[in-house]
């Protein structure tokens, strides 16, 4: 069973401070890894992620991959207010289609 | 781009009641969509693969018979909660792949189902 843990479980920083989220994954076919910022609707998309060691990167976010050792990372720069939400990481896994396998999620709030 | 337009938004029903939930793609066919319910505070948590002209695949310990899936078409799936309750209360979400664009993953707006 294809399995998402995201650390930590939740975070509150200051505006302007420089967050890193955690997300390790076992799959048993991975095809790729997605991260997701959700408010009070609907995840949207931030990054899907398939190479190893390639960043990718949106204004002040920022994501990578190691699939060696089965995990990833989000960075936000320079956070602000309107950062604060659940960020999800999510699996895709070649055998399953589109299905993803969602971790917890971390719930970050930003401080004025 | 492709969108997957869920709906509604908003829906009360009673105790008892049933209730039905749309989710269409819109600029795309799929022939796979996905059902998760959230609960406050918790992670999206896959309910059922809505699978075009054939059954449902459900996620254990979903009920099937509570949680009817009907994928009639290539850009329409609907869920219907049959005899809701109140712990059925719970935020929604269907998904879609896009295969003509790279296999983006398209989420629905989401429904808030309030059962009282």
């Amino acid at each position: 069973e294809d399995k998402v843990v995201q650390s930590p479980l939740s975070l509150v920083v200051h505006e302007g401070d420089t967050v890193t989220l955690n997300c390790s994954y076992e799959v048993t076919n991975f095809r790729s890894l997605l991260w997701y910022k959700q408010e009070k609707k609907a995840p949207t998309f931030l990054f899907m992620l398939t190479s190893s060691g390639i960043e990718k990167k949106s204004g002040r976010l920022s994501s990578i991959l190691d699939k060696k050792e089965l995990f990833s990372i989000l960075n936000i720069t320079a956070t602000q207010t309107g950062d604060s939400a659940i960020y999800l990481c999510a699996v895709l896994n070649n055998n399953a289609g589109n299905m993803l396998t969602f971790g917890g999620g971390t719930r970050l709030m930003v401080k004025p | 781009g492709a969108v997957v337009s869920q709906h509604p938004s908003r829906v009360i029903c009673k105790s008892g009641t049933s209730v039905k939930i749309e989710c269409r793609s819109l600029d795309f066919q799929a022939t796979t969509m996905f059902w998760y319910r959230q609960f406050p505070k918790q992670s999206l948590m896959l309910m059922a693969t809505s699978n075009e002209g054939s059954k449902a695949t459900y996620e254990q310990g979903v009920e099937k018979d509570k949680f009817l899936i009907n994928h009639a078409s290539l850009t329409l799936s609907t869920l219907t909660v049959t005899s809701a309750h109140p712990e059925d209360s719970s935020f929604y979400i269907c998904s879609a792949g896009d295969r003509t664009s790279g296999n983006t993953i398209y989420f629905g707006e989401g429904s808030w189902l309030t059962v009282v």
